[in-house]
């Protein structure tokens, strides 16, 4: 079993749509939490951090629940600028700060 | 100030032959990672350094070797290249500070072995 896994898609989502992502991860020692977003042939850069509590950046909405081990995050009005893939990261105990990603969701939003 | 550069962004190798890549960053940063991205298989550490002079191996370090002799320098090695090394490499660095965790990364580079 991968240690982060998330569903390939592609989601196709018309503009203004709303679209949910989902993430789990296999590590319950697992502490910090991130969604990264990556360009087609660009390098990946953080979107957001991910609390217990959930947090939101003006349209996106992200929730830990550490339970089920699941991470998600929802982008409401999608605008075409959106479209991207959408990495789950999950940082596990130790110094090193390694990441761990997931494969990502790839997403296209629609005219 | 740059960020992270890496070199070079493209290179073609036959099988066998050895490259190096060079990670710089202007940043300051004590963490330096490198990755392979390959489809379907997400961003996978190949190794990593926690400082000047420190390297460790991270989940897929057979047939590279790393080296970080200046703080803002991260080189990666491929002494003899396969087509299963056939990626898209990407360099990236974090700061030390508690409970920061943000990796910056560099553009990429695409490797092809032949």
């Amino acid at each position: 079993r991968k240690e982060v896994e998330q569903d390939p898609g592609p989601f196709n989502v018309p503009e203004g749509a709303t679209v949910a992502f989902n993430c789990t991860y296999s590590n319950s020692a697992s502490q910090s939490f991130f969604w990264y977003r990556q360009d087609c042939r660009k390098e990946p850069k953080l979107l957001m951090s991910v609390y217990s509590s959930g947090n939101e950046d003006g349209r996106f909405t992200a929730q830990l629940n550490r339970a089920s081990q699941y991470i998600s995050l929802l982008i409401r009005d999608s605008k075409l600028s959106d479209s991207a893939t959408y990495l789950c990261v999950v940082v596990s105990s130790g110094s090193a700060r390694q990441l761990t990603f997931g494969s990502g969701t790839q997403l296209t939003v629609l005219p | 100030n740059a960020g992270v550069t890496q070199t070079p962004k493209f290179r073609v190798l036959k099988t066998g032959q050895s490259m190096t890549l060079l990670c710089a960053q202007d940043m300051n940063h004590e963490y330096m990672y490198w990755y392979r991205q390959d489809p379907g298989m997400g961003l996978r550490l190949i190794h990593y350094s926690v400082g000047e002079g420190t390297t460790a191996k991270g989940e897929v370090p057979d047939g590279y070797n790393v080296s970080r002799l200046k703080k803002q320098n991260f080189l990666l090695g491929l002494e003899s290249a396969a087509p299963s090394q056939t990626s898209v490499y990407f360099c990236a660095s974090s700061y030390f500070g508690q409970g920061n965790y943000e990796q910056y990364f560099g553009p990429g580079t695409r490797l092809t072995v032949t």
